[in-house]
């Protein structure tokens, strides 16, 4: 089956640990998505990624970070200078930048 | 970008016509409205988007004023597996990439 496949689904880490989360599409989209989103709120753009080895910031990149060295693969990292990253993550990804968004399952990342 | 405005929660009966508005007055004439749902704990799902004309697809249908200012997703017979967060966003030229607000909670009610 083609989709986007978020890992793992549920997350915890310690404060202070770097962790990273893994999304992988079959679709082959060029352009891939992460977003954020807290309790009862909607989603907010971490970083974006229209093609290979190229990304650019979105709304909240502070505190995380990602690389796209595969057209599959978009892992982002989320670091200890993100000061709340307890959140539900978002990965997606379209035939290219601009065109309609398909999401995967996310991940919940819970920091103690 | 297009800003969007929707009522934070609407109810429905099961059976009857969900009609879910959107304002987008920022619109500018070649971005587009797309409309997704996220049924909690998921990811949000595609429903259909439009620039001009209405659309409709298997799930739903859009309408878009004239002046392309607002737009309406009806979903024709609501279910109770429509319960969702609803979100209208207008696509970022600059960007574009979607941005996302807090979108609408529909409940259907038995």
């Amino acid at each position: 089956d083609g989709g986007i496949t978020q890992s793992p689904k549920y997350l915890f880490r310690k404060e202070g640990q770097n962790v990273t989360l893994s999304c992988e599409q079959n679709l082959n989209h060029d352009a891939m998505y992460w977003y954020r989103q807290d309790p009862g709120q909607g989603l907010r753009l971490i970083y974006y990624s229209q093609i290979v080895n190229d990304f650019q910031k979105g709304d909240i990149a502070e505190g995380y970070s990602v690389s796209r060295e595969k057209k599959e693969s978009f892992p982002l990292t989320v670091t200890s200078a993100q000061k709340n990253p307890t959140a539900f993550y978002l990965c997606a990804s379209s035939t290219q930048i601009g065109n309609t968004i398909y999401f995967g399952e996310g991940s919940w990342l819970t920091v103690v | 970008d297009a800003k969007t405005t929707q009522p934070p929660s609407m109810d429905c009966a099961e059976g009857r016509a969900a009609n879910l508005p959107c304002n987008h007055s920022t619109i500018s004439g070649n971005e587009y409205v797309y409309w997704y749902r996220q049924i909690h704990s998921q990811g949000p799902q595609y429903i259909i988007h439009g620039l001009k004309n209405n659309e409709t697809n298997e799930m739903a249908s859009l309408i878009i004023t004239e002046d392309r200012k607002s737009s309406t997703l009806i979903l024709p017979h609501a279910t109770l597996r429509d319960t969702a967060v609803y979100y209208c966003i207008g696509e970022d030229m600059g960007r574009r990439a979607l941005t996302f607000g807090s979108g609408t909670r529909l409940q259907v009610q038995p």
